[in-house]
């Protein structure tokens, strides 16, 4: 079937430190991937996306880099701020008729000052 | 993207009573989609509701326990039946607005707790 693999946290950093999350997939054919962000108190927010293998999504100084050979969708950026602090979601979504996202387990991540 | 109200934003409940969730997209969407995220864990699909037919329900779900209504291309309702306190989790309404990969966008939650 198809599933998602993140990195268990929970994960402390220091401000400034550099961040991976280490993201992999199972699918049949070639999903779509993305990245949610779930801030203290707050709902689920799209953070990037990549639709096909070599896309690069990005924004607020994350990024990810869809890798087909060895699926995967790490998440990275290069000097956290507390206020990055939050739970990390990979997830993926198939073409086709199936349309809803399948989710991985979440990386809490904690950023100090 | 769309924007999505749901409402109540939480509540709680007693045992063996039901709460009706309801979720109001701004534009009209396919199919809506009910998930569940129970305490510090992930989100698990519930069902995917369509507009004028049956919502189809994951492996673990049934419609007896969370009966959907999709009554127009903006609307969902999810009922929790009978409830217990292993129901006390976040439930999440979320649609798909265009082409595909082009990003979901997820209702701000309802929390419940059953006492």
């Amino acid at each position: 079937g198809n599933s998602v693999t993140q990195m268990e946290g929970p994960v402390t950093l220091s401000e400034e430190a550099f961040l991976t999350i280490n993201c992999t997939y199972t699918a049949t054919g070639y999903p779509s991937l993305f990245w949610y962000v779930q801030y203290p108190g707050e709902g689920l927010q799209l953070l990037l996306k990549a639709t096909k293998a070599d896309d690069k999504g990005s924004n607020k100084g994350f990024e990810a880099t869809y890798r087909k050979e060895t699926t995967s969708f790490h998440l990275e950026k290069g000097s956290v701020q507390v206020s990055d602090s939050a739970v990390y979601f990979c997830a993926l979504r198939l073409s086709g008729s199936a349309r809803q996202l399948t989710f991985g387990s979440g990386t809490q991540l904690t950023v100090l000052p | 993207s769309a924007v999505i109200s749901q409402k109540p934003s939480r509540d709680i409940c007693q045992r063996g009573t039901s709460l009706t969730i309801q979720c109001q997209v701004d534009s009209q969407v396919t199919m809506m989609f009910w998930y569940r995220q129970q305490p510090g864990q992930s989100l698990t699909l519930i069902a995917t509701a369509n507009q004028g037919s049956e919502a189809t329900y994951e492996s673990g779900f049934v419609i007896d326990k969370f009966p959907i209504s999709r009554p127009n291309l903006t609307f969902s309702t999810l009922t929790v039946s009978n409830m217990s306190p292993e129901d006390s989790s976040i439930y999440l309404c979320s649609v798909e607005k265009g082409a595909q990969g082009y990003g979901y966008t997820f209702g701000s939650g309802t929390r419940l707790t059953v006492v």
